[in-house]
């Protein structure tokens, strides 16, 4: 079955910082992978998005993240934090093989220090 | 483009009431989903529909239904609302297929008392 997983529920950094959350996934072929990024009582802005291509993806506001098929990871990046960053991010796969559905990780709730 | 809008954004009920929401998508895009958001539960697909027709479903009782009409606008209805439906309610659209990209509208937020 696929699966999102995103291991930590909640990070702090202090602005300026660099930042990586983490996801994992699980899906028996190529999945389409997004990070999604949500601002209390918001809905969902999309950040990127990978489909094929390029490992290496770059999306709004200085993020980027990686797709590693080895690892089944598409973990997000940012070099330095600033504070309009904290927010809850959402990492979900687009199963188009099964189910034809999108799946959501649990979400990681980012606090940024002064 | 205008982006994915939802009404109302904000609703409070009792329990036992029914409520409509409702979702215009992206100009252009067939596919609406919708979700609800909790605390405890995060992120739950309730359906999917496209071109009229309800297209996938989620885990969720009968009291949670949908449609969509010929201009690709959404609704979703609740009936006999409990208290653990009180819930962000999320709707998204996409082009053509629901594991293309995903775009939000702001949601609307129920309390149900």
């Amino acid at each position: 079955a696929q699966s999102v997983t995103q291991p930590d529920i909640h990070i702090t950094v202090s602005e300026g910082a660099s930042l990586e959350l983490r996801c994992n996934y699980s899906y028996g072929a190529t999945p389409y992978l997004f990070w999604y990024v949500q601002s209390p009582g918001q809905g969902l802005q999309l950040l990127l998005k990978y489909f094929s291509g390029d490992t290496l993806v770059q999306g709004i506001k200085g993020f980027e993240a990686e797709f590693k098929r080895s690892q089944s990871s598409f973990n997000l990046r940012k070099p330095s934090v600033h504070w309009s960053d904290a927010a809850e991010y959402f990492c979900a796969v687009g199963a188009k093989n099964t189910g034809n559905q999108f799946y959501f990780g649990t979400g990681t709730s980012l606090t940024v220090i002064p | 483009k205008a982006g994915v809008t939802q009404t109302p954004r904000y609703l409070i009920k009792t329990r036992g009431q029914q409520v409509t929401l409702s979702c215009s998508p992206i100009s252009g895009h067939r596919s609406v989903s919708w979700y609800q958001q909790t605390p405890g539960q995060g992120l739950q697909f309730l359906f999917e529909y496209f071109s009229e027709t309800q297209r996938n479903k989620g885990n969720f009782p009968g009291r949670f239904s949908g449609r969509q009409f010929s201009n690709s606008r959404s609704e979703m209805n609740v009936s006999t609302l409990e208290l653990g439906d009180s819930a962000l309610y999320l709707c998204a659209s996409s082009l053509e297929r629901s594991w293309e990209t995903q775009y939000f509208g702001p949601g609307t937020r129920l309390l149900v008392l």
